[in-house]
């Protein structure tokens, strides 16, 4: 079985302030990780995604995110959040021999100006 | 290219009304998925095609929600007798059938159902 915990429902952050949006997963086998945002009133688009080889994955819009496999985990990130980042983000996991990709429950990130 | 679409954006039905929601996905992905997603919660999985037929079902709530898919194209979602509980956001996506299956979203279809 796979499955996604996002602990944090809600982060508020300081604009250009650095953030961190964490995901755990659980499989047995290999995975695929996945984070997609979400703007309001919007589907959602894919912000990156690993698949294999280096364990830090850059994405669009200078997001970033780090596999580690010891802590089953695939925490996003970025340095300096903007306004235009307010939005909600879904982490998302397939591990091999599954056809079904899981959502984690989603955090929606505040920035403040 | 063009990306998944979903009709229509709205739709506010009156309880107990049947209402059929349309998915056209990316030209050549043979994977589609249905998704809901209530006020203020995550994506809840309803059923996932490979072409045209649908090896998971599991997250169809009861048998008033059914799907079908004709070919490697478009998809209708449809709820029966419809209940205010069915009031959500109706996401559709789709992936090509590759090892990595990611996912493209439409922009979805708000329903309301009063």
């Amino acid at each position: 079985a796979q499955s996604v915990t996002q602990l944090d429902s809600q982060v508020p952050v300081f604009e250009e302030a650095p953030v961190e949006l964490r995901c755990n997963y659980s499989s047995s086998v290999s995975v695929y990780l996945f984070w997609y945002v979400q703007y309001p009133n919007q589907g959602l688009q894919l912000l990156l995604k690993y698949l294999s080889g280096s364990t830090l994955v850059k994405g669009i819009n200078g997001f970033e995110a780090e596999f580690n496999k010891s802590q089953t985990s695939f925490h996003l990130r970025k340095p300096s959040v903007h306004i235009s980042d307010t939005a909600e983000y879904f982490c998302a996991v397939r591990s091999g021999g599954y056809q079904k990709v899981t959502f984690g429950t989603g955090t929606k990130l505040q920035v403040i100006p | 290219g063009a990306g998944v679409s979903q009709s229509p954006s709205n739709k506010v039905t009156e309880k107990g009304k049947d209402v059929e929601l349309r998915c056209d996905p990316i030209s050549g992905h043979t994977a589609l998925y249905w998704y809901r997603q209530r006020l203020g919660q995550g994506l809840e999985f309803l059923i996932y095609f490979q072409g045209n037929s649908a090896p998971d079902k599991s997250g169809l709530p009861s048998d008033r929600f059914s799907a079908e898919r004709t070919g490697e194209s478009v998809s209708t979602l449809t709820i029966q007798r419809t209940q205010q509980e069915d009031s959500a956001v109706y996401l559709c996506a789709s992936s090509s059938g590759g090892t990595v299956r990611e996912q493209y979203f439409g922009p979805g279809t708000r329903l309301t159902v009063t």
